[in-house]
C-alpha cells in the first residue's frame, strides 16, 4: 500500500520564479492538506482541499494556491517565489473526518 | 488562536534510559486532539501517539507514554528504554476536534532527541 507520494524531492529556483509541487494522497484517502516547514521549525499548515475545493486556509498570501484532481492528487503552486519561500513543503493525507494524518516526505525548496 | 509550545530545543538520552519531552498548550476549546510526531533525518512525519482531551486516561503505545494534564495544558511525552533509532526531531501538535479547522495541525518547534549509545 503506497503512502503519500512527493514529486519532485528537490528542486532549486530562482527568486521571482514560479513553482508547483505534486503529491498523491495514501490510497483511500480523499482530503489533502499542505505544510510549509522552515528549517529549525514546526510545520505551518498551508491550506486543505477536499472534492476538489479548498475548505481552509492558513495565514498565506494569495503567491500559494492548490489545486487537487479528481482522483485525489494535488498540486501546490507558488508564484512570484521570494528567499523565504524556501522551505520543506510537506503533503499529508487523511480521510472523511477521521484526521489521522498521514505524511510525505517533502519537497525541498530552495530559492536563491 | 490555539498555540503550541515546546521549551526544550534539544535533549539526550542514554541508550536504555528514559527521557521525558514538554509541551504546553493554549486553547480556549474544551474538545481537541494532542499529537506526539516524529521527524527522522528522512523527514517523513511519523505519528508516534494522539490523545483525545476528552479521555482522562493517558495514552501509551509500546515504549511511549503521555502525561496529559488538561487543566494544566500540559502534554509531556515519555520515552522508556530508549533506543538509537529514537534520535529524531519531536513535534507536539494540536487540533481542534469538530469543525471548520478539523484538518488543521499546529505544531510547536520541535525537540530534538540524540540518543547516546
Amino acid at each position: 500500500d503506497a503512502g503519500v507520494t512527493q514529486s519532485p524531492t528537490h528542486l532549486i529556483k530562482t527568486r521571482g520564479q514560479q513553482v508547483t509541487l505534486r503529491c498523491s494522497p495514501k490510497s483511500g484517502h480523499d482530503t489533502v492538506s499542505w505544510y510549509q516547514q522552515a528549517l529549525g521549525q514546526g510545520p505551518q499548515f498551508i491550506f486543505q482541499y477536499y472534492e476538489e475545493e479548498e475548505r481552509q486556509r492558513g495565514n498565506f498570501p494569495d503567491r500559494f494556491s492548490g489545486h487537487q484532481f479528481p482522483n485525489y492528487s494535488s498540486e501546490l503552486n507558488v508564484n512570484a517565489l521570494l528567499l523565504g519561500d524556501s522551505a520543506l513543503y510537506l503533503c499529508a493525507s487523511n480521510r472523511g473526518n477521521t484526521g489521522e494524518l498521514f505524511f510525505g516526505e517533502g519537497s525541498r525548496l530552495t530559492v536563491l | 488562536a490555539q498555540t503550541v509550545t515546546q521549551s526544550q530545543p534539544e535533549m539526550s538520552v542514554q541508550e536504555a534510559e528514559t527521557v521525558t519531552l514538554s509541551c504546553t498548550y493554549d486553547t480556549s476549546e474544551s474538545d481537541y486532539y494532542l499529537f506526539w510526531y516524529k521527524q527522522p533525518p528522512s523527514r517523513q512525519m511519523i505519528l508516534v501517539i494522539r490523545q483525545e482531551a476528552y479521555k482522562q486516561q493517558n495514552a501509551t503505545e509500546n515504549r511511549f507514554s503521555v502525561n496529559f494534564q488538561k487543566a494544566a495544558k500540559s502534554f509531556s511525552l515519555k520515552i522508556s528504554d530508549s533506543q538509537l533509532g529514537d534520535a529524531a526531531m519531536y513535534f507536539c501538535a494540536y487540533r481542534i476536534l469538530y469543525g471548520g479547522s478539523n484538518y488543521k495541525l499546529t505544531f510547536g518547534k520541535g525537540t530534538l532527541l540524540t540518543v547516546n549509545p
